[in-house]
């Protein structure tokens, strides 16, 4: 069972677009949304994150926007830029903790490739 | 340089082996976790590991283990292997408990390939 999807495995757009990667999730026990970037031959960087008691974050050319009625979020960035093609994955933590447990679920990340 | 260390970066063997990834945790994270990336696969979480204990543990195989050590690195081990174990294996650290996003570090994987 996934509980946190991208549903788009690729997206292609012109540098200086806007870029817009979404995500769905199914548990409503998750507390805090990451988005993390991957490029070839190195390990996930982490990009923003989003509480779940917000609908909002920004970071730059980088914005975030949850959608907690819909089980929804998205990565806004404006303006693309070659150097942000790269594999992006979004994250969700569970909120219930135990003793320092804690672990995020990732989906199947989505392929951004930026045009110049 | 993400300050999380893994290796091997590379490993082939052959079926019915095993092998032992290792994971140094960046300096001052106390826990560790380990995810598989096999191909078309997102990030599957395996399993965390807080202080040299066991704490959370995800779809990790009966022929997986691992264990932290009191210098907090941490081995993963995989034994029996068959060819749908080939994938990529991440290590990451973070130091839990803290407010906000709890960002995970993620070193950049051992790749397995499995013949």
């Amino acid at each position: 069972d996934q509980q946190v999807k991208q549903n788009s495995p690729s997206l292609s757009v012109q540098e200086g677009r806007i870029s817009i990667l979404n995500c769905d999730y199914t548990n409503s026990m998750f507390d805090y949304f990451l988005w993390y970037k991957k490029y070839p031959a190195e390990g996930p960087t982490f990009l923003i994150s989003i509480s779940s008691i917000k609908d909002k974050n920004e970071d730059g050319r980088f914005t975030v926007f949850l959608n907690k009625s819909a089980k929804h979020l998205s990565l806004h960035i404006v303006p693309s830029q070659p150097g942000d093609s790269a594999v992006y994955f979004c994250a969700a933590r569970s909120r219930v903790f135990q003793g320092g447990s804690e672990k995020l679920v990732f989906g199947k990340g989505m392929k951004l490739t930026v045009n110049p | 340089d993400s300050g999380v260390t893994q290796t091997p970066k590379h490993l082939i063997t052959a079926t019915g082996q095993r092998v032992t990834l290792r994971c140094s945790p960046r300096s001052g994270d106390l826990s560790v976790y380990w995810y598989q990336q096999s191909l078309d696969q997102g990030l599957q979480f395996l399993i965390q590991y807080y202080n040299g204990e066991e704490r959370a543990k995800g779809n990790i195989l009966e022929r997986f283990s691992a264990q932290q050590f009191p210098d907090l690195h941490s081995e993963l081990n995989l034994s029996s292997l068959e060819l749908g174990d080939s994938a990529l294996y991440f290590c990451a650290s973070s130091l839990p408990g803290q407010s906000g996003a709890n960002v995970l570090t993620f070193g950049a994987g051992s790749r397995l390939t499995v013949l």
